[in-house]
């Protein structure tokens, strides 16, 4: 079964800088991976999606993650953190046959 | 374009009573349709999803049930609630199992 870990729970970056937030999948066929943020008590909003086509996917709001097999890894990034980006960010993988794959989640926290 | 809608926004309910909480999709056909579950630090629960009418798969056994009465309904219920069932309720549909999700607002439900 394919899984996936967000090394971090939590994550605190000073407005400007850049935001890295980590993603591991395990998976033995190339994967769908997705990443997701959640506002407090809102639902959750796809930010963007990987589907084998371009390794470097772009998303909304300034986020973009790079996906690279030999890493097995999808990490989210934006080159400079604004305090609308503080929420909880989810990547997830698709798994043959069954619902998506969720993380365990990693909260992202911008200071001014 | 398609919308999710869940109901109530939030509920306040005694341990031993009963719950129904309602999802509705509009503007989609034939979607599968998704029920997860967000404990205080604990991540994204799936609890239920359904690939068709009638069709439900329970992820984790509870005290909860879920049905799909029409094509895009899908109910979450319990007989008798439990202080384990607060939570945020979270209902998403996708086109296939493998592609992305789209979520609703939530429901906030407190046992007491």
């Amino acid at each position: 079964a394919q899984s996936v870990t967000q090394l971090g729970s939590h994550v605190s970056v000073s407005e400007g800088a850049l935001v890295l937030l980590r993603c591991n999948y395990s998976s033995s066929v190339p994967p769908y991976l997705f990443w997701y943020v959640q506002y407090p008590n809102q639902g959750l909003q796809l930010l963007l999606k990987y589907t084998s086509a371009a390794t470097l996917v772009k998303g909304i709001n300034g986020f973009e993650a790079e996906f690279k097999k030999s890493e097995t890894s999808f990490h989210l990034t934006k080159p400079s953190a604004h305090m609308s980006d503080a929420a909880e960010y989810f990547c997830a993988v698709n798994d043959q046959g069954t619902a998506l794959i969720f993380g365990k989640g990693t909260t992202l926290s911008v200071s001014s | 374009s398609q919308t999710i809608h869940q109901w109530p926004a939030t509920l306040v309910q005694p341990v031993g009573s009963p719950l129904s909480l309602e999802c509705t999709v509009e503007g989609t056909s034939n979607p599968n349709l998704y029920w997860y579950r967000q404990a205080a630090g604990r991540g994204l629960q799936l609890l239920f999803y359904s690939v068709g009418i009638g069709q439900i798969s329970s992820e984790v056994p509870q005290n909860l049930s879920a049905s799909r009465p029409q094509d895009r309904q899908f109910i979450l219920s319990s007989k008798k609630l439990l202080l384990s069932d607060s939570g945020f309720y979270l209902c998403a549909w996708s086109v296939s199992l493998v592609d992305e999700q789209f979520f609703g607002p939530g429901t906030r439900l407190t046992v007491l």
